[in-house]
């Protein structure tokens, strides 16, 4: 099974310029979620989509930042215009929620992909 | 509302040394706890998680840890460290298994020296 893939993997932009990162989850999750961190902190909800919905979006900075996710398929993350404390960086993941036979809900965990290191200049 | 904290953003180690990393949560809610490792240039890789059950959770590598609610704590070991085990870990909770977000601590930077 593939996992999470994220592109690019890098990323240098000048301050002002738009720079959209891309994540594909495991084929059949329905859980997306990014997450950042900034140089020297934690690692930081962004938020998260249940298929194509945004289920929390409480941890988005604020309107420079637009995140999509067409279809319940892949995600991108746009940041228009870049600012220099947008540097860091940018991990998906996801998940897939199923039912026990009680009723119950459950999952199976969070896969991460490798991230993508945006440089703001 | 949750939070970790991890003690110490750095540790080092000998080789064949007990590795001990620190980790204290706070949740309102019987808490889900994950320990992530980054190897240098890779992503996030789980290492272990507690959702219910047994409170000693063995995890990949040869790490361990232990759920103590009275002391909030869920600190990751392993008996003798290797230099592959250079990386960074993180501590997490959620209030779900899967699909609820995590909230991570800051990160221990684990180093072995030889």
């Amino acid at each position: 099974e593939a996992g999470v893939t994220q592109f690019p993997s890098h990323s240098v932009i000048e301050k002002g310029q738009t720079v959209t990162l891309r994540c594909d989850p495991i084929s059949g999750h329905d859980n997306l979620y990014w997450y950042r961190r900034v140089m020297g902190k934690e690692i930081k909800f962004l938020l998260h989509f249940v298929k194509e919905s945004k289920q929390d979006e409480s941890g988005m900075p604020n309107n420079r930042f637009l995140a999509e996710r067409t279809g319940g398929t892949y995600s991108t993350l746009k940041v228009q215009p870049a600012e220099l404390e947008d540097s860091g960086v940018y991990f998906c993941a996801s998940s897939q929620d199923f039912w026990f036979s009680a009723g119950t809900p459950g999952s199976y965990g969070y896969t991460f992909g490798s991230g993508t290191r945006l440089t703001v200049v | 509302a949750q939070s970790v904290t991890q003690l110490g953003s750095h540790v080092s180690v000998s080789e064949g040394a007990l590795v001990l990393l620190r980790c204290n949560y706070s949740s309102s809610v019987p808490p889900y706890l994950f320990w992530y490792v980054q190897y240098p240039n890779q992503g996030l890789q789980l290492l272990l998680k507690y959702t219910t059950g047994a409170t000693l959770v063995k995890g990949i590598n040869g790490f361990e840890a232990e759920f103590k609610k009275s002391e909030t704590s869920f600190h990751l070991t392993k008996p003798s460290a290797h230099m592959s085990d250079a990386a960074e870990y993180f501590c997490a909770v959620s209030l779900t298994s899967g699909n609820t977000p995590l909230v991570f601590g800051k990160g221990t930077r684990l180093s072995v020296i030889a």
